[in-house]
């Protein structure tokens, strides 16, 4: 099946620092989703990308739709404790259906 | 406004025993539902999916079975559990087809077979 590539898997920051992450895939998407999972709870829709080269912010938080619509990033600046949790970039494919395409999540621990 | 339910929160099961968990949507008509399941804290892995009632597509061969009983209810099932099904699973609805609003997840059920 269709692989997102979602790195770096963790990262350990210090409060106030800026984090980046990002998913890159060998295929076309048309959507491209970030998600936030706080520990033991389901994941919640940060962002949603919908045309090449989109950028898009939502306080803290800014994503980009790449040009060539095989990647994205998120980057959260000014990190803060309770942006602890892991991080899922999502991809919609037109051949896929109702699907989404996940990738394997980014770990993010601030400490204060 | 759309909301998710999934129960139980947690499930504590012995080896060999049943399990049932239940999803609902309420706020919305021909939901596609999915199933995903969640080990140590990382990656989904798609369990089910349903585009309508009756319809179910599985992605991985397994323990486990779904059920779409009616057009918001969607059931997760096993006749007998084995220890290598602990995990936390998440239930999700979808509109449209492709989904490009993207999904909303219920609160999961953390599920431990002992």
């Amino acid at each position: 099946g269709q692989q997102l590539n979602q790195s770096p898997q963790s990262m350990f920051i210090q409060e106030g620092e800026d984090v980046s992450m990002n998913c890159t895939s060998s295929s076309i998407f048309n959507t491209w989703l970030w998600y936030k999972q706080d520990p033991g709870e389901g994941p919640v829709l940060l962002i949603a990308l919908y045309k090449a080269g989109e950028l898009t912010s939502n306080g803290r938080l800014t994503a980009q739709f790449g040009i060539t619509r095989k990647d994205s990033f998120l980057n959260i600046s000014a990190s803060i404790p309770s942006d602890v949790g892991i991080y899922f970039c999502a991809g919609q494919l037109l051949t896929s259906g109702s699907r989404l395409t996940f990738g394997e999540g980014t770990q993010l621990t601030v400490n204060p | 406004s759309q909301t998710i339910h999934q129960w139980p929160a947690t499930l504590v099961q012995p080896v060999g025993s049943p399990l049932s968990l239940e999803c609902t949507v309420e706020g919305t008509s021909n939901p596609n539902l999915y199933w995903y399941r969640q080990a140590a804290g990382r990656g989904l892995q798609l369990l089910f999916y349903s585009v309508g009632i009756g319809q179910i597509s599985s992605e991985v061969p397994q323990n486990l079975s779904a059920s779409r009983p009616q057009d918001r209810q969607f059931i997760l099932s096993s006749k007998k559990l084995l220890l290598s099904d602990s995990g936390f699973y998440l239930c999700a609805w979808s509109v449209g087809t492709p989904s490009n609003y993207g999904y909303t997840f219920g609160s999961g059920t953390r599920l431990t077979v002992v």
